[in-house]
């Protein structure tokens, strides 16, 4: 199947830094990627829908100047948590969908964030 | 009220034993794909199987099945010959509408374990 990438994968930050997450579909072009947050042992949230080339559309309660999302190519999209809290730290987790792949929307394997 | 909905916390069966995870949904979408994931302890998200709302016939991946009762609209998942690498937390997921670059929606996900 389709290969979805994230760097990193693990990240420790002190409170107030920024830090920034890519996501990269590997072997397909995504127009369209997507950004969802986890928390232990629940499920996985819709944050936001990346669109490449516009601005993203970010679900309700997610503040868009705390998580910004920038769709840079058809292969890449970051998202970035501005002056991280502790409250921050969750799995976040991108996904796309492969154009030539039917429905199935491949997940990256996820970036665990601590914020100290 | 709940998109889709996993009643089953956890769920235990012992090795090659055939297990039923159950999973529910509301759409009021005509056209729309049920999906399945696996979440190891390590984070990814596995795809295992999709129905689609127009397929006839129970979506089928090599020890996995889709019990698709479109009239009670369930997708329960059916795993056979259940093995020790089965334990994870299993998603069910739906995409709602016709377009299929559209985000899924998760439950709160089932965990499975898997004896000896």
């Amino acid at each position: 199947g389709a290969v979805v990438s994230q760097h990193p994968s693990r990240v420790i930050c002190k409170s107030g830094t920024s830090v920034k997450i890519e996501c990269r579909s590997l072997d397909f072009q995504a127009t369209t990627m997507f950004w969802y947050r986890q928390f232990p042992k629940k499920s996985l949230m819709l944050m936001a829908t990346s669109n490449e080339g516009s601005k993203a559309t970010y679900e309700q309660g997610v503040e868009k100047d705390k998580f910004l999302i920038n769709h840079a190519s058809l292969t890449l999209s970051t998202l970035t948590v501005t002056s991280a809290h502790p409250e921050d730290s969750s799995f976040y987790i991108c996904s796309a969908r492969d154009p030539g792949g039917g429905d199935t929307q491949y997940f990256g394997p996820g970036t665990r964030l601590t914020v100290l | 009220a709940q998109k889709i909905t996993q009643t089953q916390p956890g769920m235990f069966v012992q090795e090659k034993e055939a297990v039923t995870l159950d999973c529910t949904y509301d759409t009021s979408d005509q056209s729309y794909g049920l999906f399945w994931y696996k979440q190891p302890s390590s984070g990814e998200m596995i795809f295992l199987i999709y129905q689609g709302s127009y397929d006839e016939q129970n979506a089928t991946e090599g020890r996995y099945s889709l019990n698709f009762q479109k009239a009670r609209k369930s997708a329960n998942l059916v795993i056979s010959a259940s093995q020790l690498g089965d334990s994870a937390m299993y998603f069910c997921a739906m995409r709602e509408g016709h377009q299929a670059g559209t985000a899924l929606i998760f439950g709160k996900g089932t965990t499975l374990s898997v004896s000896s």
